[in-house]
């Protein structure tokens, strides 16, 4: 099965609201990486969280291995932050493979 | 600091042709990825290199598809020949082993073939 599974697969939120994205995995990681792709445009990387939590700006992500899961949270979304996330796990037995969950669409409307 | 760097930004083939892609690493940056992005498949490894040397090749990507690195900051993924099924973005991405780790992207470039 997917030792991947990224949700919701699309979320639509009014600005100034807050938006949570889940990870889970069903196998070992070395970490869990975050990207931000708009249409067309290329993966910008948000964070890389091999464990616990980690700030910057409005975004935090908390990676939890016992529970096998990785979270991406948005505070007071702005429109500006619509587009696709991406999470993208470094398998544990691996120092290079990245496993890609299949993105969540983020729509902020005005 | 100068990102990851890709050229050309699109590029249109006709089936049959050889296209070389070309890719700049983060300066300093010791690994370096090529991915192949579609809407159906999302992001396939294509090759992986440390320090120059490929370690990863891309296994059903090997017959038509090859990377070379011939220094620390040049790449080159060069598709021969090509075939329409080969349409999509070809992303290049680089990171610093035994630093952050993390993998930054390129702005990718864009293949046609018709």
């Amino acid at each position: 099965g997917q030792q991947v599974q990224q949700s919701p697969a699309s979320l639509v939120l009014q600005e100034g609201e807050n938006a949570e994205l889940q990870c889970n995995f069903s196998t070992s990681l070395n970490s869990m990486q975050w990207f931000y792709q708009r249409p067309g445009g290329s993966l910008v990387s948000l964070f890389y969280n091999p464990s616990g939590t980690k700030h910057s700006g409005r975004l935090t992500s908390t990676t939890v291995i016992k529970e096998r899961r990785s979270s991406l949270h948005i505070s007071s979304s702005q429109t500006t932050d619509s587009g696709t996330y991406l999470c993208a796990l470094e398998l544990g037995d691996s120092n290079y493979q990245l496993i890609w969950g299949s993105g969540t669409k983020l729509i902020i409307k005005p | 600091d100068a990102g990851v760097t890709q050229t050309p930004r699109h590029e249109v083939a006709e089936k049959g042709q050889t296209i070389i892609l070309k890719c700049e690493p983060v300066s300093g940056h010791n690994d370096l990825f090529w991915y192949r992005q579609t809407k159906i498949q999302g992001l396939e490894l294509l090759s992986y290199f440390r320090s120059k040397s490929l370690m990863e090749d891309g296994g059903a990507f090997k017959d038509r598809f090859k990377a070379e690195m011939l220094n620390s900051s040049f790449s080159t993924l060069k598709i021969q020949p090509t075939e329409p099924k080969d349409s999509a973005v070809y992303l290049c991405a680089s990171r610093d082993w035994g630093g952050s780790y993390e993998q930054y992207f390129g702005p990718g470039t864009r293949l046609t073939v018709l």
